[in-house]
């Protein structure tokens, strides 16, 4: 069974800062690995998806990593903003299901 | 493109009645719709996963007579919450696959809905 975790469960930190937010998973056999931002009271907001072949992918400021061999995915935000304050989530896929990843809050400090 | 859509965005009831959430995709033919559950604070749980045309699947621990799920189009899902009661109050996501294009393991999810029972 999938199981999906990620560390820091939150993070606060001043603003320009470089980050590195973790997941890992227990099974290698995924389909591909989204990352995914969440507002207060929000959806989803699809911010990268890699696919089991690729080894990364970059949006802006964003770039997220997958390494299956090790059940690990990160996701890289350089030089934050305020505005990247929200949860982040990354979900595994396998066999047509998403298992979602316990989340971490950030708050980037003005 | 791939965009799906919740109606309503946001639903307040008296315990006892029942909700309807609709979830459609816009500009794509979703031959699978995924329904979550989330909590506060928390992340997305499985509910269950419908292909048009036939049953949903539902999740262990998600009572299948508590939340009625159709699919009876490749454009529409919906969820009914019968008999909702407090502990039913949630934030409700959905989300939508196809099988006829290239990104086959990709869900699009929507806005979700807040349920919030009385």
């Amino acid at each position: 069974k999938q199981e999906v975790t990620q560390i820091p469960a939150a993070l606060s930190v001043p603003e320009g800062e470089n980050l590195v937010l973790n997941c890992s998973f227990t099974d290698s056999a995924i389909y591909n690995l989204q990352w995914f931002r969440q507002d207060p009271g929000k959806g989803l907001t699809s911010l990268l998806l890699i696919q089991s072949s690729q080894r990364e992918q970059t949006s802006g400021r964003l770039n997220a990593s997958l390494d299956k061999s090790s059940g690990r995915s990160t996701l890289y935000i350089a030089a934050s903003q305020p505005g990247d304050s929200a949860t982040y989530l990354c979900a595994a896929s396998g066999t047509y299901k998403y298992i979602f990843g316990t989340g971490t809050r950030l708050k980037v400090l003005a | 493109g791939a965009v799906v859509s919740q109606h309503p965005s946001r639903v307040i009831c008296k315990s006892g009645t029942s909700v309807k959430i609709e979830c459609r995709s816009l500009d794509f033919q979703a031959t699978t719709m995924f329904w979550y559950r989330q909590f506060p604070k928390k992340s997305l749980m499985l509910m269950a996963t419908s292909n048009e045309g036939s049953k949903a699947t539902y999740e262990q621990g998600v009572e299948k007579d508590k939340f009625l799920i159709n699919h009876a189009s490749l454009t529409l899902s919906t969820l009914t919450v019968t008999s909702a009661h407090p502990e039913d109050s949630s934030f409700y996501i959905c989300s939508a696959s196809s099988l006829l294009g290239l990104n086959q393991e990709t869900q699009y999810f929507g806005p979700g809905t807040r349920l919030l029972v009385l």
